[in-house]
């Protein structure tokens, strides 16, 4: 049982590059959602799925796009990468809405655009 | 709209007890959460209150909720080397059954020997 799992561990793009950023979770999460960590500033929700085959803006969705094929995985992507996408990213997942359930994070992404 | 606020740095020494204090706008938020983020790690749950308890323990954890005045706080009792890493307050946001979190900008705690 790995949990939450992202890929790559670290990336450098130059401005315009394209990438995906991939999140797996072997725990048959529904919920799944992708974060920005900036210092200062906490997580901000990029996009998030409430199930395969569906997805929602959040708070800072400009720039980003998600898919959400299979249960299990969450892709990130970033059309046109710019400096200030530079960031950690750290995705998440949660089985149940009820009672205190918790949201499991992978261990982050870090992006650096030139 | 939502926002959660914490301050961004305390130092204590081992042994002693520390307070991490946040505040949200949210009155209708339903769980709050406190989060621990090692360097270089996700994020991990600590604890977390109901909206409806003033307070709950947890081994050297203590949450407080103050509902009116919309503030939280995390007490961790006899602050060992380890307890050294970032802090976050959390709630339950959005509209509908999401599971959103608003998080707060995270509070690094310095534990010197």
């Amino acid at each position: 049982n790995a949990g939450v799992t992202q890929t790559p561990k670290f990336r450098v793009l130059k401005t315009g590059q394209s990438m995906t950023l991939l999140c797996a979770q072997d725990m048959n999460h529904e919920y799944m959602y992708w974060y920005r960590q900036d210092p200062g500033m906490g997580l901000r929700l990029i996009h998030y799925s409430v199930g395969e085959g569906t997805t929602a803006k959040g708070e800072v969705p400009d720039g980003y796009n998600v898919s959400r094929l299979k249960k299990q995985n969450f892709l990130l992507g970033l059309e046109s990468a710019a400096p200030s996408q530079t960031s950690v990213y750290f995705c998440a997942s949660s089985y149940t809405l009820s009672g205190g359930e918790t949201q499991y994070f992978g261990p982050g992404t870090r992006l650096l655009v030139l | 709209g939502e926002d959660v606020e914490q301050s961004l740095f305390l130092s204590v020494r081992e042994g002693d007890s520390s307070v991490i204090n946040c505040t949200y706008t949210d009155s209708s938020s339903t769980y709050l959460y406190w989060y621990k983020q090692e360097p270089g790690a996700g994020l991990q749950l600590l604890t977390y209150i109901f909206s409806n308890m003033d307070m709950k323990q947890d081994q050297r954890l203590t949450v407080l909720l103050n509902k009116k005045d919309k503030h939280l706080s995390l007490r961790i009792a006899d602050t060992q080397t380890g307890d050294s890493a970032i802090y976050f307050c959390a709630e339950r946001g959005g509209s509908g059954n999401t599971g959103k979190l608003i998080f707060g900008q995270g509070t690094t705690l310095q534990v010197k020997p």
